[in-house]
């Protein structure tokens, strides 16, 4: 059984169109992230959500739009694509407050490539 | 804000040897996390080793372990006894104890084990 899920695992497509990556997790786990890593590997944070609350917003062009349904999913749609948005995309997922560990568990990863 | 060097972009070792990956970071806090993260070549991020800052004795799971300098900011990783399956991406990362759960990594050490 999967712990952090992400679809799709590849995806490509073209300039200027729209799409999703979904993320789920069966952990148990109330914070929930996305993470993006470049060409050359650089991992750096996107959102982070705690209980379907917005926490973290990294100076993410607001084409990009993450949505919560509920703490086990967090989902990531980006508008109007770019080249520039070529890479892998992670979702994870950790505890928080008493149970917090500082760990994280991460999916597969998403490789979005634009053409 | 926090950030995390790591100095050997790629390294290379023969089988069964001892080899040990360089980081330090950079930070005003004083409670804190660290974590060496593996990234084989299935692209799934892997938990390696996690130390949290207010324990003086270096982490150690199996073949790897820790030598934490807090005051230096130093937090390497070695590696005993290399394994083919130890070839991977190696990213150290950091996280602050308090406040948004957010992990900051390093640029990544390419580690290639050969036989």
């Amino acid at each position: 059984d999967t712990a952090v899920s992400q679809t799709p695992k590849y995806l490509v497509t073209q300039m200027g169109n729209d799409k999703s990556i979904k993320c789920e997790q069966n952990l148990g786990h109330d914070t929930m992230y996305w993470y993006k890593q470049d060409s050359k590997k650089f991992l750096k944070i996107m959102f982070s959500y705690n209980n379907k609350e917005l926490i973290i917003n990294e100076t993410v062009p607001n084409r990009f739009s993450p949505k919560s349904p509920d703490k086990a999913h967090l989902n990531l749609h980006i508008n109007s694509l770019e080249l520039g948005d070529s890479a892998v995309y992670f979702c994870a997922s950790s505890h928080a407050g008493t149970s917090y560990t500082g760990e994280l568990f991460f999916g597969e990863g998403s490789r979005l490539t634009v053409l | 804000a926090q950030t995390v060097t790591q100095s050997q972009p790629e390294m290379s070792v023969q089988e069964a040897e001892t080899v040990t990956l360089s980081c330090t970071y950079d930070t005003s806090e004083s409670n804190y996390y660290l974590f060496w993260y593996k990234q084989p070549p299935s692209r799934q991020m892997i938990l390696v080793i996690r130390q949290e800052a207010y324990k003086q004795q270096n982490a150690t799971e199996n073949r790897f372990s820790v030598n934490f300098q807090k005051a230096a900011k130093s937090f390497s990783l070695k590696i005993s006894d290399s394994q083919l399956g130890d070839t991977a991406m190696y990213f150290c990362a950091f996280m602050k104890r308090k406040g948004a759960q957010k992990l900051v990594f390093g640029q990544g050490t390419r580690l290639t084990i050969n036989p």
